[in-house]
C-alpha cells in the first residue's frame, strides 16, 4: 500500500533562517506531488505541484521554492524565512490529475 | 480564475442534530471532492462526485453534486462527536493537475 512521510512534525525557526521540509511517498510510481500551506483555522493554499521529476509549478510567488530530485521525493525550501511563512505545511500525492489527494501528517512551522 | 466558495464557515450542533455544508463554484466543475480534517490532523479524502445530479452515501453522510455541476453539498444525519472536524470541498482548477480547496466548514458537535 502507499504511504507518505513528511518531516519534521514541528519546527521553530528564527526569521531569516533557511528552511527545508521533505516529503517522500512509497508504494507508487510517478505520483503527482503537492505542497499546501494552511494558516491557523483557514483553508488550504496550494503552493507548488509537480507531475514529474524536475517539473515544478508554482502557484503563489513568494520566498519559497520546491524541488523534486527523485520520483517520490518533494522538498520545500526557503533561503530566508519571513514571519508570514508560519503555518501548517502539508504534502500530498495523487496518482494523477483529478484523482483523490492523500496528505502527509504535516509540519507545523513557527517563525520567531 | 475559478473559485470554490463554501458555507457556512462554522456550525455548532447538538449531538443527534443534522448538519449540512454547501460548496458553490463560479464555473462548471468536471468533478468535486470532499475531505475531512480532524482537529490537529491532516485532510482525509472522503469521496469524489463526477456525474451531474450524483448522490452518494457513506453511512450517515450524503454527498450530492448539483445538476449544473456548479454546487455540491454534504449532509450528515444525526451527528456524533466523532464527526467533529473541518469539511472541505475541492474542485479542479484550470488544468487537470491541481485542485482549489474551499475555505472549509468547521463542525463542532456538543455531546
Amino acid at each position: 500500500s502507499q504511504t507518505i512521510h513528511q518531516w519534521p512534525a514541528t519546527l521553530v525557526q528564527p526569521v531569516g533562517s533557511p528552511l527545508s521540509l521533505e516529503c517522500t511517498v512509497e508504494g507508487t510510481s510517478n505520483p503527482n506531488l503537492y505542497w499546501y500551506r494552511q494558516a491557523a483555522g483557514r483553508g488550504l493554499q496550494l503552493l507548488f505541484y509537480s507531475v514529474g521529476i524536475g517539473q515544478i509549478s508554482s502557484e503563489v510567488p513568494q520566498n519559497l521554492s520546491a524541488s523534486r530530485p527523485q520520483d517520490r521525493q518533494f522538498i520545500l525550501s526557503s533561503k530566508k524565512l519571513l514571519l508570514s511563512d508560519s503555518g501548517f505545511y502539508l504534502c500530498a500525492w495523487s496518482v494523477g490529475g483529478h484523482q483523490p489527494q492523500h496528505f502527509g501528517d504535516g509540519t507545523r512551522l513557527s517563525i520567531l | 480564475g475559478q473559485q470554490v466558495m463554501q458555507i457556512p464557515q462554522y456550525q455548532h450542533v447538538q449531538e443527534g442534530e443534522d448538519f449540512t455544508t454547501y460548496c458553490n463554484s463560479s464555473t462548471t466543475l468536471s468533478n468535486i471532492q470532499w475531505y475531512k480534517q480532524r482537529p490537529g490532523g491532516h485532510p482525509v479524502f472522503l469521496i469524489q462526485l463526477v456525474k451531474s445530479g450524483e448522490v452518494k452515501k457513506q453511512k450517515r453522510l450524503t454527498f450530492q453534486f448539483g445538476e449544473a455541476k456548479k454546487n455540491s453539498s454534504l449532509h450528515i444525519t444525526a451527528t456524533q462527536t466523532t464527526d467533529v472536524g473541518t469539511y472541505f470541498c475541492a474542485g479542479p482548477w484550470d488544468n487537470f493537475n491541481k485542485f482549489y480547496f474551499g475555505s472549509g466548514t468547521k463542525l463542532n458537535v456538543k455531546p
